[in-house]
């Protein structure tokens, strides 16, 4: 099992509408959560984190943690062509120093006119 | 733009080289890291810094040495150059305020023929 798990995509949605991205972990004693938005030939852009369970939101975007279940989302409302990209889940596990990241392999997200 | 730069942007050498890559950030940030990305792999950690010549290896470490002599540089060094090293090698700091969020450079590309 990874460690952290995204669907890879390509995840369509029309202009406009709700994109729902979906990310689980494995170690139920990790702490703090993280969305990158990263485009084609590009950086990872940090987007949104999250530390406590519910609903973090920030403009168009939404971030909601659920440790019970072990998993993060993140919400764009009302999408944009721009928001086309591969959309990245990291999550702080414990035990390590120095705030590592663990990264998911990407979901990538298509928003079609 | 958290200030980070990388060079070179794009390098290709010979399999046996050693070759180093450079990460600069002009805002006095305490922890720096390097990440490698592969398709089907995401973004996996190398080795990552938390103060001038404290240093600690991350998940792929192999084959790869570091060096910070200074705040403001971070040096990943491949000792000798493998094919399997081809890949696109990003930097990260996080505040020194302890902030958990990674900001990322631009990135380097690296071919190893």
């Amino acid at each position: 099992q990874k460690e952290v798990e995204q669907n890879s995509g390509p995840l369509s949605v029309p202009e406009g509408a709700i994109a729902s991205l979906n990310c689980t972990y494995s170690d139920r004693g990790s702490q703090s959560f993280f969305w990158y938005r990263q485009y084609s030939g590009k950086s990872p852009e940090l987007i949104m984190f999250i530390y406590s369970n519910g609903d973090k939101e920030d403009g168009r975007f939404t971030a909601q943690l659920n440790k019970a279940s072990q998993y993060v989302s993140l919400l764009i409302r009302d999408s944009q062509p721009s928001d086309s990209a591969t959309y990245l889940c990291a999550v702080v596990r414990p035990g390590g120093g120095g705030n590592k990241l663990t990264f998911g392999t990407g979901t990538q997200l298509k928003v079609e006119l | 733009d958290a200030g980070i730069t990388q060079s070179p942007r794009h390098k290709v050498t010979e399999t046996g080289t050693p070759v180093t890559l450079r990460c600069h950030q002009t805002e006095n940030h305490r922890y720096m890291y390097w990440y490698r990305q592969d398709p089907g792999h995401g973004l996996r950690l190398i080795h990552y810094s938390y103060g001038v010549k404290d240093t600690d290896k991350g998940e792929v470490s192999d084959g790869y040495s570091v060096s910070r002599s200074k705040t403001e540089d971070f040096l990943l060094t491949l000792e000798s150059a493998t094919s399997s090293q081809t890949s696109v090698y990003f930097c990260a700091i996080s505040e020194s305020s302890g902030g958990l969020e990674q900001y990322f450079g631009p990135g380097t590309r690296l071919t190893v023929t």
